[in-house]
């Protein structure tokens, strides 16, 4: 089992739309996730980042985290066609000497 | 955000030669940074966790002799290729994270495309 999983896509929303990107990892005593966006060519830019469970909102995004199901999640809403990127999940666990775990990847595509 | 440097951006050498690869932090002191490597439409995979002042520690399949890395100040990790050869040609990706600050993000290089001839 990867350490942290996502659905690679590709994930088609019209513009407009709520964008919805999910995430699970194996390692219980996980601390900090994140939410990174990539581009095609371009390094992981950081977009959102999450300690604690419940929501966490800024701006058009929102990272919503169940430390219980191992669950996590980013919201995009009013979906722009900018928004079509990579979206990565990453996992943090102190116990992994502060190694960062990426996801796969998620490809969302914003049709206009 | 905190601002990381990596350079050169994109380089091409000849299969057999070396190839080095800076990264700096440059507003903040990162005890840790980290490599990763990407080949296209693939995620990022991390090669080696880079420590100031002490031995990378580096993922299962990397060979440590080949990807030679370097931290020897709080701001600066290198990572050299040596006698690189046309696979080698990836996306290399460093990110740091400030130092003590264990759980929080870390903050990515531009990132820089490496074609082995």
């Amino acid at each position: 089992q990867k350490e942290v999983e996502q659905n690679s896509g590709p994930l088609s929303v019209p513009e407009g739309a709520i964008a919805s990107l999910n995430c699970t990892y194996s390692d219980r005593v996980s601390q900090s996730f994140f939410w990174y966006r990539q581009y095609s060519g371009k390094s992981p830019e950081l977009i959102m980042s999450i300690y604690s469970n419940g929501d966490k909102e800024d701006g058009r995004f929102t990272a919503q985290l169940n430390k219980a199901s191992q669950y996590v999640s980013l919201l995009i809403r009013d979906s722009q066609p900018s928004d079509s990127a990579t979206y990565l999940c990453a996992v943090s666990t102190y116990s992994s000497a502060s190694k960062i775990i990426f996801g796969s990847g998620t490809r969302l595509s914003i049709r206009p | 955000g905190a601002v990381v440097s990596q350079h050169p951006s994109w380089v091409i050498c000849k299969s057999g030669t070396s190839v080095k690869i800076e990264c700096r932090s440059l507003d903040f002191q990162a005890t840790t940074m980290f490599w990763y490597r990407q080949f296209p439409k693939q995620s990022l995979m991390l090669m080696a966790t880079s420590n100031e002042g002490s031995k990378a520690t580096y993922e299962q399949g990397v060979e440590k002799d080949k990807f030679l890395i370097n931290h020897a100040s709080l701001t600066l990790s290198t990572l050299t290729v040596t006698s690189a050869h046309p696979e080698d040609s990836s996306f290399y990706i460093c990110s740091a994270r400030e130092e003590g600050a264990w759980d929080t993000e870390a903050f990515f290089g531009q990132g820089t495309r490496l074609t082995v001839v």
